[in-house]
């Protein structure tokens, strides 16, 4: 069966670093995506990880542990406009990409 | 500039009604998919298809279907068969390789009324 989990909604504020955790436990794995959706709009890409460690890109940061089932989202110097949805997704064996339910985040001043 | 358009972007429709989701691309990818998002879940596969002229069921195809006559156009059609069609619906297109990035169009919100 294909189970990514994600928690529903977190808050921080605005300067802050939070943490977006994803678990997966797929029947395959071909690398984990994240992506960000302001409300009412498109999902746009932001990282992608097939190892394990840490990709960095600016103010954010993805990490991936294949043993653990494991990724997380690091967002740094959060800023008002980082208030959206993050998806985590797996792409399985047959490169279809199987998205969690998504982490709504609400940053403060 | 490159990009997927979708439209409409709203659109009402009566219970009973066949009602076809336009998705353009102009990114010369070969892959296109439909997802439909509902609150609360995450975005689930519709159909897909990474090749003119073929295309593959995904999760919940049931009461849809689609076309893929050019490379450009993936249009979606939702059936008087869907029986919850009410939703926010997202076409997506990639390259096609291993990195799968999906760049999606702006979105198509279906409601039945």
């Amino acid at each position: 069966g294909q189970n990514i989990d994600q928690p529903t909604e977190m808050t921080a504020t605005e300067g802050a670093i939070v943490q977006i955790n994803c678990t997966y436990q797929t029947s395959g794995f071909n690398g984990l995506f994240w992506y960000q959706q302001h409300a009412g709009e498109a999902p746009t890409f932001l990282s992608y990880n097939v190892l394990d460690g840490l990709e960095e890109k600016g103010r954010f940061s993805s990490f991936l542990s294949r043993s653990k089932g494991y990724s997380y989202l690091l967002l740094k110097e959060l800023q008002m406009k980082d208030s959206a949805s993050y998806l985590c997704a797996v792409r399985d064996p047959t490169d279809k990409l199987i998205f969690g339910t998504g982490t709504r985040l609400q940053v403060f001043p | 500039d490159g990009g997927i358009t979708q439209s409409p972007k709203y659109l009402f429709r009566k219970e009973g009604q066949n009602v076809t989701l336009s998705c353009e691309q102009n990114l010369n990818h070969d892959a296109m998919y439909w997802y439909r998002q509902d609150p609360g879940q995450g975005l689930r596969l519709i159909y897909y298809s990474q090749i003119v002229n073929d295309f593959q069921k995904g999760d919940i195809a049931e009461g849809y279907s689609v076309s893929r006559e050019k490379k450009e156009s993936f249009p979606l059609t939702v059936t008087s068969a869907q029986k919850n069609p009410t939703a926010f619906y997202l076409c997506a297109s990639s390259i096609g390789d291993y990195t799968g990035e999906l760049f999606f169009g702006e979105g198509s919100r279906l409601t039945v009324l």
